[in-house]
């Protein structure tokens, strides 16, 4: 599975949009960009994943690059509940659970 | 329907103990996975169990070992407990097919305490 990097915090307004960046520059044709948060002492949380289109559901949008080196994910308006740690893993689809995560991104969301 | 469920909480055990953590998984996932986190080296992950047998292993000495049942269930054993194992043990369930296997959802984990 591909390596990606990540800032290793950001802040964010209240009401406004968070953008997490994520570089995968290593990333191959059949892997996925998937984006889990962690809230303090629970378990991490599932957000939205892509293959090469952009992805959006209630939660996020995930924007992928032409050239699938980088995505952002977008949280459109961003709540204090929202304050986590991000992480973006890239993974083949196949039949295994088997998840790579990294240090993530801890976005901390100001009123 | 009921998320993944793991037991006990918490947990304190003394060095050279084993001790067994129990993970229901959401009703129709078949592929349990566990995961241990620690402030050192963040979140790794250990094995995941599908229709009862081990899929994958990650990067642990043999003392970590799991089992799954014909429920779903999992259980994993730590023998010989060691200081460094204090950590969140989180268990996560998913389908186990192709179409979800990547979507993962996670326990709030059990937090244990070797003293």
């Amino acid at each position: 599975d591909a390596k990606t990097t990540q800032p290793p915090s950001m802040d964010c307004a209240e009401g406004r949009a968070a953008n997490l960046p994520c570089n995968h520059s290593t990333i191959s044709g059949n892997e996925y960009v998937y984006w889990y948060r962690q809230i303090h002492s629970q378990g991490p949380q599932y957000i939205i994943h892509g293959l090469k289109n952009n992805e959006t559901n209630e939660m996020a949008s995930l924007i992928i690059t032409e050239d699938r080196k980088s995505s952002t994910l977008i949280l459109p308006h961003a709540t204090l509940r929202d304050t986590a740690v991000y992480y973006c893993i890239v993974r083949v689809s196949s039949n295994t659970g088997k998840l790579i995560f990294g240090q993530g991104t801890t976005l901390q969301v100001k009123p | 329907k009921a998320g993944v469920t793991q037991t006990p909480r918490y947990l304190i055990k003394t060095r050279g103990q084993q001790v067994t953590l129990s993970c229901s998984p959401i009703s129709g996932h078949r592929s349990v996975s566990w995961y241990q986190q620690t402030p050192g080296q963040g979140l790794q992950f250990l094995f995941e169990y599908f229709s009862e047998t081990q899929r994958n292993k990650g990067n642990f000495p043999g003392r970590f070992s799991g089992r799954q049942f014909s429920n779903s269930r999992s259980e994993m054993n730590v023998s010989t407990l060691e200081l460094g194992d204090s950590a969140l043990y989180l268990c996560a369930s998913s389908p186990g097919d192709l179409a979800g296997v990547g979507e993962q959802y996670f326990g709030p984990g059990t937090r244990l305490t070797v003293t």
